[in-house]
């Protein structure tokens, strides 16, 4: 079975604290992806990053890294020196192909970055 | 580029009542799919379509049909509201399989049903 969790449903930071959004997947497949969603309070849906399961290396972009290993499959994602611009929910998604081209969705992460 | 457009953007039906969401993308995208997302939740998918004239059901099919006659469009339809459906629908579209692409989402249409 294909499944992606985000325990944390709801994680509440200070500015300029770094904060790691936690996701943990499950698969039977050797060939797969792995993406990240941004959903603001204005509710459209931004696509943050891809990651396919033959590439372990660490990505980092601006004030967002990755990390994914797959020893314990999770994509965990860190917001250093977070900002109230980034307050939003934040989706993991699990991609493969034995699961007829469709993405599987975790709950979600609420971040709440106060002032 | 448009990206992925859906109208409208809010609407209000009575229980019973019918009505089409629309959605078309302007990528050529070959892929395309429906979700609803209900408060406080992750997303669901309706169905999805793989191709101008091919669709197929997702995880929360009943309620709802679609259709795919052109690449562009992908339109969803309730045929007889009823209360559960309130939700937000994304429509969304990825090029080949989406393996090596992300899922483009429109900014969703909020629907309640009353």
């Amino acid at each position: 079975a294909q499944k992606v969790t985000q325990a944390q449903t709801e994680i509440s930071v200070v500015e300029k604290e770094d904060v790691t959004l936690d996701c943990v997947y499950e698969t039977r497949d050797t060939t797969y992806y792995l993406f990240w969603y941004k959903q603001p309070p204005s509710g459209e849906l931004v696509f943050l990053i891809r990651r396919n399961s033959f590439d372990e290396q660490n990505e980092i972009s601006g004030r967002y890294s990755w990390n994914f290993q797959k020893s314990t499959s999770s994509f965990n994602f860190t917001i250093t020196a977070s900002q109230v611009v980034d307050s939003a929910v934040y989706f993991c998604a699990l991609f493969n192909a034995g699961n007829n081209r469709k993405l599987i969705w975790g709950l979600g992460t609420s971040l709440a970055v106060n002032p | 580029n448009a990206g992925v457009t859906q109208t409208p953007k809010f609407r209000i039906l009575k229980i019973g009542q019918s009505m089409t969401l629309q959605c078309t993308q302007d990528m050529n995208h070959n892929y395309m799919y429906w979700y609803r997302q209900d408060p406080g939740m992750g997303l669901k998918l309706i169905y999805y379509s793989v191709g101008a004239g091919i669709t197929d059901k997702g995880e929360v099919p009943n309620g709802y049909n679609v259709s795919r006659s052109t690449t562009e469009d992908f339109p969803l339809r309730l045929e007889l509201a009823a209360p559960s459906q309130t939700s937000v629908y994304f429509c969304a579209s990825s090029f080949l399989t989406g393996r090596n692409q992300p899922q483009h989402f429109g900014d969703g249409t909020r629907l309640s049903i009353l």
